[in-house]
């Protein structure tokens, strides 16, 4: 199966002020079809996850824009430009390209 | 506005059987694949099953095949799960979401297997 790591395990971060969580995955994520399914959701606390981006960087509707999804092969990185205090939760990379799908283990971002 | 519902979890023994029921709204179900994923308590999640937009096809993780079956009734826009042979480590909440790369999800129903 296709091992995602993300990092950091958790992300200390101030109001204001960028953030980055990256994920990297055991083998490349580009899929026959030139397309590369990975994924990013938020799963704020005592709530469902929810998708912010998929295949890299497309941002999913009502997403804020401070949200970006970038990279390639295998690494990736999401990052939010300047954290609200509504960012705080887990974060969660999804690679969809290779059987079976697989998650990252999380990111928990925190004030 | 898209919906999910999820319902049926509950306390069951080891060995035991449930079957869970996603109720969809809000878009064409015919037209999605749909997923389930669960999430054991206090961890990560954990893509589970899919199955295609006529039925015609259904995947499953190595931790769930030959125990879970995943189906779908497009006539009542709802997805099943149905889950045999539960082990305590199946204890999670279970989400059903919407298509492979899971654009959307339920609020989750919680599966309890315990003696």
């Amino acid at each position: 199966d296709v091992v995602m790591t993300q990092s950091p395990l958790s992300l200390p971060v101030t109001l204001g002020q960028p953030a980055a969580v990256s994920c990297r995955s055991s083998q490349s994520l580009v899929y026959r079809d030139g397309n590369t399914y990975l994924t990013w959701f938020q799963q704020r606390p005592g709530q469902s996850p929810r998708r912010l981006i998929y295949e890299v960087s497309n941002r999913d509707s009502g997403v804020p824009d401070r949200f970006s999804g970038s990279g390639s092969g295998t690494d990736f990185t999401l990052k939010i430009s300047r954290v609200e205090a509504e960012d705080v939760g887990v974060y969660y990379c999804l690679q969809a390209t290779l059987w079976p799908p697989t998650f990252g283990g999380g990111t928990k971002v925190e004030i | 506005e898209v919906q999910l519902v999820e319902s049926g979890g509950g306390l069951v023994q080891p060995g035991g059987s449930l079957r869970l029921s996603c109720a969809a709204s809000g878009f064409t179900f015919t037209s999605y694949s749909m997923t389930w994923v669960r999430q054991a308590p206090g961890k990560g999640l954990e893509w589970l099953a899919n199955i295609k937009e006529d039925g015609s096809e259904k995947y499953y993780v190595d931790s769930v095949k030959g125990r879970f079956t995943v189906s779908r009734d497009n006539a009542k826009n709802s997805l099943y799960l149905q889950m045999n042979s539960l082990r305590v480590e199946d204890t999670a909440i279970y989400y059903c979401a919407r298509e492979r790369q899971l654009a959307r999800w339920g609020q989750g129903t919680l599966v309890t297997v315990s003696s």
